[in-house]
Order: C-alpha cells, then structure tokens, then sequence
C-alpha cells in the first residue's frame, strides 16, 4: 500500500522556535510537495521539489525552507515559527507523468499551532 | 476570476440523489485531478483525467478539452459520500497545480 508519512500529527510550538516537519513517501515518486491549508483559503502550495536537492518556491515561501537530501524524505522548516503560521500542513507526492504531475497522494496532515 | 473554479461553493442533497461537481479551468493543462477531503481527514486522489470519461464504482469524472470544463458525478449518492471535492489542474508551464476552491457536498440520510 503507497505511503506518505508526516513524522507529527500535533505539534505545538512557542513563537521563535524552530521548527521541522518531516515526510517520507515510499513509492520512490519525483515530486514531493508541502502545502498548508487554511479555512476559506483551501490548499496553498509553499515549496515542491521535483528531484533530489532540488526545490522551487511556491505560492507562499516566505518564513520557510525546505530540504530534500533524499529522494524519499523532504523537510519543511520553520526558521522562527509565528504565531501566523498556524496551520494544517499537508505533504503530498507524485510521480512524473509525461513530466507533468501525476497522480497526488497525501499525508494525514500535521496541525501546527504557535503560541 | 481564478485559473480553476468549482461550483457550486456547497450542495446538500438527500440520500440516493444523483450529484453533479462542476470544475472550469482557463490555463493550458495536462490533466486534470479530482480530489475528496473528509473532515478532520486527508486528502483522497480520486481521478486523475486528461481526456473523455473516467469511472471508480459510483462516481464519474468527465473532461471536455475543448470547452475547459470537468464535472464530477455522484450516483446514488449515501452520507459518507459527505466531503469536500477539490479539483486541481498543473500548469503545462511548470509543475505548478491550480487548486479550486473545494465544494462542501453533505449527504442527509
């Protein structure tokens, strides 16, 4: 069974802090994608990555980096998290189709709040 | 007016109503997705189509090309079909995917 796995359900972290989310999918797909999901604002891409160590600004990059050191795992940081980056993050992979994005598959989702 | 857009916004429908999602794009795309998100859950991918019909148990997915439209049909529909449908579309340009706004579909028994 295909897998996309977000290393924390719940975080909860102080403003300032650092911080990482972590995603591993297991179906050795290309594209790797984070996103956050806000009410009213549906899903928002911030950074994707389409091979490894390679990665492109989305939507809404700022107050954030990325990491993609292997091909499976890609790591989403929070340098000095905000109380404005509370949010649902959702990962997501796909393999290449005719070098296009392929079918999505997501994580459960890791719901940060900042106090 | 946004890339992709859905109607409608939300649809509350009786037990065994045949349901219709609407999805209008105005980019160039490769395929477009259909996607179901229940609440407090994760994102589902349900189709994935770049040309005429496609069909997973009771739901449809259908895309015109030409006229930049998908729709997503529901047939007798049942309350856990109660989520919320997204589609999305890639940019031919880069990897980029459009997300529509997402409609709201409850189901009441």
């Amino acid at each position: 069974d295909v897998k996309v796995t977000q290393s924390s359900r719940y975080l909860v972290k102080r403003t300032g802090e650092k911080v990482f989310l972590e995603c591993v999918q297991d179906m050795d797909h290309e594209n790797m994608f984070w996103y956050r999901q806000d009410p009213g604002l549906g899903l928002r891409l911030i950074y994707f990555s389409y091979d490894v160590k390679m990665k492109e600004k989305g939507d809404i990059p700022e107050g954030y980096s990325v990491s993609r050191e292997k091909k499976e795992r890609f790591s989403l940081i929070l340098e000095s998290a905000s109380t404005n980056q509370t949010s649902m993050y959702l990962c997501a992979s796909s393999p290449l189709a005719g070098g296009y994005t392929g079918e999505l598959f997501f994580g459960e989702g890791s719901r940060l709040t900042v106090l | 007016k946004n890339e992709v857009e859905q109607s409608p916004q939300n649809l509350t429908a009786q037990e065994g109503e045949f349901i219709t999602i609407n999805c209008s794009y105005s980019v160039g795309i490769s395929a477009l997705h259909w996607l179901q998100q229940h609440p407090g859950g994760g994102i589902v991918s349900l189709f994935m189509l770049s040309s005429g019909k496609k069909k997973h148990g009771r739901l449809i997915a259908t895309i015109n090309i030409q006229e930049k439209h998908s729709s997503l049909h529901i047939t007798a529909s049942h309350p856990r079909d109660s989520a919320v449908y997204i589609c999305a579309a890639p940019r031919t340009s880069n990897y980029q995917l459009i997300w529509g706004a997402g409609t709201k579909l409850i189901i009441k028994p």
